[in-house]
């Protein structure tokens, strides 16, 4: 079973800091895809990583996928309030394709 | 607009009723997937379909019983359900070519609460 672990779980700050989050697992993956999810919504798609290395960049929102294809970080520069949500990192692994896994999520709160 | 469609929003059953969510999808995918988000947990993936036919069943139990008709829509029926299945049930759907998968577009879930 492959699993995905994010850290932290929870994560309260002013508006203006920086900060990261991390999506960790012991499986290598094909691809690895950040969601954000606001109260009452599904999950919306920011961004899929495919090559181990790789780094894209969103506005403020920088995402790596791990050399290994193992692990993944989103790091958010100068948040503000409007980044408040649950963001999960999802996986595609390299068996049973049509599989994507979830990760427990972190939930951000940006405080004014 | 996210392109897929869930109803109910929110549903309030009893125990013994029999009732259906529905999904629908207008951006032309063809694999569709029902996922239960219940909270403190992952979301855990139910079912897959892909071109109408089911590619996944996670040890889910027969009291969730999935339908897929065509590629646009999906169904999840519920019957005699327990209070522990009260959870947010998300539908989405993708592009499945192959061995890849594209990046899955979810609706906004419908909110279960079983009394």
């Amino acid at each position: 079973t492959q699993l995905l672990e994010q850290s932290p779980q929870f994560l309260s700050i002013q508006e203006g800091e920086n900060l990261t989050v991390y999506c960790n697992s012991s499986s290598v993956f094909s691809s690895l895809q950040w969601y954000r999810q606001e109260p009452g919504e599904g999950p919306v798609l920011l961004v899929t990583v495919v090559t181990g290395g790789e780094v894209k960049k969103l506005k403020r929102l920088t995402f790596q996928f791990g050399d290994a294809r193992k692990d993944s970080s989103l790091h958010i520069t100068a948040a503000q309030t409007g980044d408040t949500g649950l963001y999960l990192c999802a996986g595609v692994g390299i068996q049973g394709a049509q599989k994507l896994v979830f990760g427990q999520g972190t939930r951000l709160t940006i405080n004014p | 607009e996210t392109g897929v469609t869930q109803t109910p929003r929110h549903l309030v059953m009893g125990m013994t009723n029999k009732k259906s969510l529905k999904c629908e999808q207008h951006l032309g995918h063809n694999a569709m997937y029902w996922y239960k988000q219940s909270a403190k947990k992952p979301l855990e993936l139910m079912f897959v379909y892909s071109l109408e036919e089911r590619v996944e069943n996670n040890s889910v139990p027969s009291r969730f019983s999935p339908e897929c008709p065509n590629s646009s829509h999906l169904f999840l029926h519920l019957h005699t359900l327990q209070p522990e299945d009260s959870a947010l049930y998300l539908c989405a759907s993708s592009h499945a070519r192959g061995l890849t998968l594209a990046e899955a577009f979810f609706g906004q879930g419908t909110r279960l609460t079983v009394v």
